[in-house]
């Protein structure tokens, strides 16, 4: 595998599930990012992590959690979503955070919440 | 309003056509992104530039960072350049709603 996976690439869930998604990426970097792509809005960066630190939580909903066991590895745990929450969610990687280097993205997982 | 904005937000063009696509922020930034993204949702990086002009194949993207404004130009277009172009900040991490291109043959 290279570049940046994301699992599952669909997901339909209930408003009570629990679900996670998951990314890797094997491109060595050291900041992962999880970003929220809805119809007809910009991407909306949701979590930065560097080096397996939070850094950023952009005002993000507690239903989300992350979780980066490793600067390979990045997890978005999902629980009591609103149908709002429906979206395409992209995780993407970079050598560092913030730093303006070149972001590579995963293919997305689109998330449908009934 | 957006702090980046796109322009135009929809595009269609005869193939071989010269197309041009705007990104103008209100922010400081140190390097803008273009980024490609097809249909299925899989984004790709295009460019990454902080000064001047770069060129790839039929892509070329210039930036003024003093009037804060950014071009995409893609010559002799293709059906397969069909997708939505995004430009932002890769240091502020802030994006543009994108511009969807289709080019018909």
């Amino acid at each position: 595998e290279t570049g940046v996976t994301q699992t599952p690439r669909h997901l339909v869930m209930g408003m009570t599930n629990k679900k996670s998604l998951k990314c890797e990426q094997h491109l060595g970097h050291n900041a992962m990012y999880w970003y929220k792509q809805s119809a007809k809005k910009p991407l909306e960066l949701m979590f930065v992590y560097n080096f397996k630190e939070q850094t950023e939580n952009n005002s993000v909903p507690s239903r989300f959690s992350p979780e980066c066991p490793n600067s390979s590895h990045l997890f978005l745990h999902l629980h009591t979503l609103q149908p709002e929450d429906s979206a395409l969610y992209l995780c993407a990687s970079s050598q560092a955070a913030r730093e303006g280097g070149e972001q590579f993205f995963g293919p997305g997982t689109r998330l449908t919440v009934l | 309003k957006n702090e980046v904005e796109q322009s135009p937000q929809n595009l269609t063009a005869q193939e071989g056509e010269f197309i041009t696509i705007n990104c103008s922020y209100s922010v400081g930034i140190s390097a803008l992104h273009w980024l490609q993204q097809h249909p299925g949702g899989g984004i790709v990086s295009l460019f990454m530039l902080s000064s001047g002009k770069k060129k790839h194949g039929r892509l070329i993207a210039t930036i003024n960072i003093q009037e804060k404004h950014s071009s995409l130009h893609i010559t002799a277009s293709h059906p397969r350049d069909s997708a939505v172009y995004i430009c932002g900040s890769s240091d502020k991490l802030i994006f543009g709603t994108g511009t969807r291109l289709q080019v018909f043959p």
